[in-house]
């Protein structure tokens, strides 16, 4: 099973700064790693599909990159309601998918 | 616009099994597949298993094979996940999501399964 290590666990940062999350694969899962938003009492919400695409209606501050087994959600410029706790997720043996730990955005 | 609403909670004792139902509306139920994924309190996502809404073909993750079971109801547009011998780390809220096979772009607003005696 491939298993997805995100970093770092909790991250305390203030709106307006920049937010970069990192998601380790275990193993090559090519491009297909997607993220996802998770606020409390809420179900996910898809940010980020096969490494890059954004969702539709997710903000242009929201982006992806990576290939292989390091990939990266960054968030240009931190507004208040994007403080979430954020999974990555892989789909390299669809319909098998596995999740990360998750990252904890936290105000500073 | 597309939307699965779920059932309601559940409080099962130990042993018991439940049936959460997740009914789909807005896009062609029959090509897109259903994924369901739980998650216990305060802990991260675990993706259980995942039916095809055209023909019911399964994948389940090896940790829940031989103890759920996923369906689907095309005539009303609805899918179940049946999951077996209830134990109290069962407790979570399970999630249904709907597989564009590149994600999971939609999901059901999570149904609250306790096990307890």
């Amino acid at each position: 099973e491939i298993v997805l290590t995100q970093s770092p666990v909790t991250l305390s940062l203030s709106p307006g700064q920049r937010a970069t999350l990192s998601c380790r694969a275990s193993q090559s899962v090519s491009n297909y790693v997607a993220w996802y938003q998770q606020k409390p009492g809420q179900a996910p919400r898809l940010l980020i599909y096969d490494t890059s695409n954004r969702a539709t209606g997710i903000p242009a501050r929201f982006s992806g990159s990576g290939s292989g087994t390091d990939f990266t959600l960054t968030i240009s410029s931190l507004e208040p309601e994007d403080f979430a706790v954020y999974f990555c997720q892989q789909r390299s043996s669809w319909p098998q998918h596995t999740f990360g730990q998750g990252t904890k955005l936290e105000i500073k | 616009q597309i939307q699965l609403v779920q059932s309601g909670a559940e409080v099962k004792k130990p042993g018991a099994s439940v049936r959460v139902s997740c009914k789909a509306s807005g896009y062609a139920f029959t090509r897109y597949g259903i994924s369901w994924v739980r998650q216990a309190p305060g802990q991260g996502l675990e993706w259980m298993g995942w039916i095809s809404g055209y023909n019911g073909n399964t994948d389940y993750a090896q940790k829940f094979e031989g103890r759920v079971t996923m369906t689907t109801d095309t005539s009303t547009s609805t899918a179940y996940m049946d999951l077996r011998s209830l134990r109290s780390d069962d407790t979570a809220v399970y999630y249904c999501a709907r597989d564009s096979h590149a994600a999971f772009d939609s999901w059901g607003q999570g149904t609250l399964v306790t096990v307890s005696s």
